[in-house]
């Protein structure tokens, strides 16, 4: 699992509160990245961070914030969770000095 | 035109068949090229890597990449029911911060 742990596994919310996803790595890895699964639309990124305090939008950016304040851990924020928000969540880091992606285990979210 | 385009299915085999997946894509600047198995409720995890046009092998897995057609493929032969899942094609340009596109997925049945 490239020493990826994502936390919470699964979460149940409410529309409007705000909901914090946490990827923690233990290798040292530079980028990291953000995606939501759904059915019909495969893997998005949503965005990505190539280093302390360096991060970058994705395709699906809107209504996402993300921060990095150590290099272990990348945190994606719904500041206001909405229900196309409901989806499943995972964390990839780069592999060094590879172009190779690995990922989490996956959240599982879900915004009533 | 998406950017990569692959195959939903579903496609579901007799034990022992001989499986082709496939994705065609449009960016030429793409050099790199995945093949992620992703089980249901888990987190995809890479199956082959490939840098070149022509075959990688690995083990019952064959990677195929055609850059002149820009088309990939996955063989996979003898298959196993353990081979049930969905598999997921994906490619990246090496710049841009190692970002990936992924293809939508086909989910794969091997009945025993």
């Amino acid at each position: 699992d490239a020493g990826i742990t994502q936390s919470p596994r699964h979460k149940v919310t409410e529309t409007g509160t705000p909901v914090t996803l946490r990827c923690h790595q233990t290798e040292n890895h530079r980028y990291m990245y953000w995606y939501r699964q759904d059915p019909g639309h495969g893997l998005r990124l949503i965005h990505y961070s190539y280093g302390v305090k360096d991060t970058d939008k994705g395709e699906v950016s809107d209504g996402y914030s993300v921060s990095r304040s150590k290099t272990e851990d990348f945190l994606l924020t719904l500041e206001s969770a909405t229900s196309s928000q409901t989806s499943v969540y995972f964390c990839a880091i780069r592999g060094q000095g590879e172009n190779i992606q690995y990922f989490g285990a996956g959240t599982r979210l879900s915004v009533l | 035109q998406k950017e990569v385009e692959q195959d939903p299915g579903p496609l579901s085999v007799p034990e022992g068949a001989i499986v082709s997946l496939n994705c065609t894509y449009s960016n030429s600047a793409f050099q790199y090229f995945m093949w992620y198995r992703q089980y249901s409720r888990k987190g995809p995890e890479l199956l082959m890597y490939t840098y070149s046009s022509g075959n990688k092998e690995d083990g019952r897995f064959t990677a195929q990449v055609d850059k002149s057609s820009k088309y990939i493929s996955l063989f996979i032969r003898d298959s196993q029911p353990s081979d049930s899942a969905t598999y997921l094609c994906a490619m990246g340009s090496g710049g841009s911060n190692y970002k990936l596109t992924f293809g939508k997925g086909t989910l794969l049945t091997v009945n025993p």
